[in-house]
């Protein structure tokens, strides 16, 4: 079993759709977590960090942790095309080091 | 404020051969990490330094080396070039204290052939 799970995708949807990511996790030492998106060719970029259960909102991106679970989500409010990327999820047992899913690929078409 | 800083961007390399990647953190940040991405999967890690001394190493073979000099840059070497070795090579940069947020690169691209 991997550490961290991620469905690959792609997850094709409407504009102004609402995405729900998932990732589960294997390892209850798993700290701190947190969602990039990586658009083609280029590096991730920190959307989101959350480090305790419950949700964290930052404009139309909610992050969702479930600890009991070791499954953590990231919803997107009324997505756009400019959304259409790949979202990881990286988790931190606490050392700055991370840990991450395959990525899931996101299309949102016009 | 610039962000974390790699090069080069891309690179062409020869089977047995030798490459130098590198890397500046954000400024203030003391520790870099480097990863590995192969195409359709997520970063793999390869190395953590922090002040200066290696903090962590993942799964990969003594032909990855890695350092960190006194301004908090970093290099990573790889040795032996395989076929293999073509990803995207990230750099990350963090304050290195525990549970803070980690910033990527915008990585180089190495392809081997």
């Amino acid at each position: 079993q991997k550490e961290v799970e991620q469905d690959p995708g792609p997850l094709s949807v409407p504009e102004g759709a609402i995405v729900s990511l998932n990732c589960t996790y294997s390892n209850s030492a798993f700290q701190y977590f947190m969602w990039y998106r990586q658009y083609s060719r280029k590096g991730p970029e920190l959307l989101m960090y959350t480090y305790s259960s419950g949700n964290k909102e930052d404009g139309r991106f909610t992050a969702q942790v479930d600890k009991s679970s070791k499954y953590i989500s990231l919803f997107i409010r009324d997505s756009q095309p400019s959304d259409s990327a790949t979202y990881l999820c990286g988790i931190d047992s606490g050392y700055s080091t991370l840990t991450f899913g395959k990525g899931t690929m996101l299309l949102v078409s016009p | 404020d610039a962000g974390v800083t790699q090069s080069p961007t891309h690179l062409i390399k020869t089977r047995g051969q030798h490459v130098t990647l590198r890397c500046s953190p954000i400024s203030g940040h003391k520790s870099v990490s480097w990863y590995q991405q192969v195409l359709g999967q997520g970063p793999q890690f390869i190395f953590q330094y922090y002040e200066k001394e290696e903090r962590g190493r993942g799964n990969f073979p003594d032909r990855f080396s890695a350092r960190q000099f006194p301004n908090y840059s970093s290099e990573l070497n790889v040795n032996a070039l395989l076929l293999g070795d073509s990803a995207l090579y990230l750099c990350a940069s963090s304050s290195g204290s525990s549970g803070n947020t980690i910033y990527f690169g915008e990585g180089s691209w190495l392809t081997v052939v």
